[in-house]
């Protein structure tokens, strides 16, 4: 009954790779987020979509690369990985576009990424 | 810009004594409001949150936070503090024509037996 799902929960690969980090709702929730924590807990937004259109896009590089294939999933792809990129990533999700509603993000529970 | 303020990064209370956990923003518009836990090695879980209405909210776990538009606060309560809520508490702003969620920079609390 995972409400936000994410896999893997831990990454551990070298730099210059390239690596995925997959999400699903199963909440119904047509938006869909990530967000990094760094290594003083500070929490960030990277991306935001809504029914597989893109509507936040943070300052981040080029090469964090999200894709939705379809409104309950939204995968993040990041190439030639650094070692400024190991934190924890959070997907959420929310029930429909924040604007001007009151709905709620829920979290999943982390994928922990070390790049050495 | 819209930003949260977290006072005190770290909180160490004795099981049983009263949590406070404050957190201010900064605008003229009240946003929506929330807080969140994340226990360790955990995804973040909503504690409770407040957009209108009643300003004093409360949520699981035993605890609530008042909104006080005046001080432009929202700090976060439990009168007896429990070992099972060391964890670390994050406030976070959204406003109401805005997708994204900012959060402060988290309080650690840790309960002493």
């Amino acid at each position: 009954d995972t409400a936000v799902s994410q896999t893997p929960k831990y990454l551990v690969t070298q730099m210059g790779n390239d690596k995925s980090i997959k999400c699903e709702q199963n909440l119904g929730h047509d938006t869909m987020y990530w967000y990094k924590q760094d290594s003083k807990k500070f929490l960030k937004i990277m991306f935001s979509y809504n029914n597989k259109e893109l509507i936040i896009n943070e300052t981040v590089p080029n090469r964090f690369s999200p894709k939705s294939p379809d409104k309950a999933h939204l995968n993040l792809h990041i190439n030639s990985l650094e070692l400024g990129d190991s934190a924890v990533y959070f997907c959420a999700s929310s029930h429909k576009r924040l604007a001007g509603s009151t709905d709620t993000q829920y979290f999943g529970p982390g994928t922990r990424l070390t790049v050495l | 810009a819209q930003s949260v303020t977290q006072l005190g990064s770290h909180v160490s209370v004795s099981e049983g004594a009263l949590v406070l956990l404050r957190c201010n923003y900064s605008s003229s518009v009240p946003p929506y409001l929330f807080w969140y836990v994340q226990y360790p090695n955990q995804g973040l879980q909503l504690l409770l949150k407040y957009t209108t209405g009643a300003t004093l909210v409360k949520g699981i776990n035993g605890f609530e936070a008042e909104f006080k538009k005046s001080e432009t606060s929202f700090h976060l309560t439990k009168p007896s503090a429990h070992m099972s809520d060391a964890a670390e508490y994050f406030c976070a702003v959204r406003y109401s024509n805005d997708y994204k969620l900012s959060f402060g920079a988290g309080t650690t609390v840790t309960v002493r037996a």
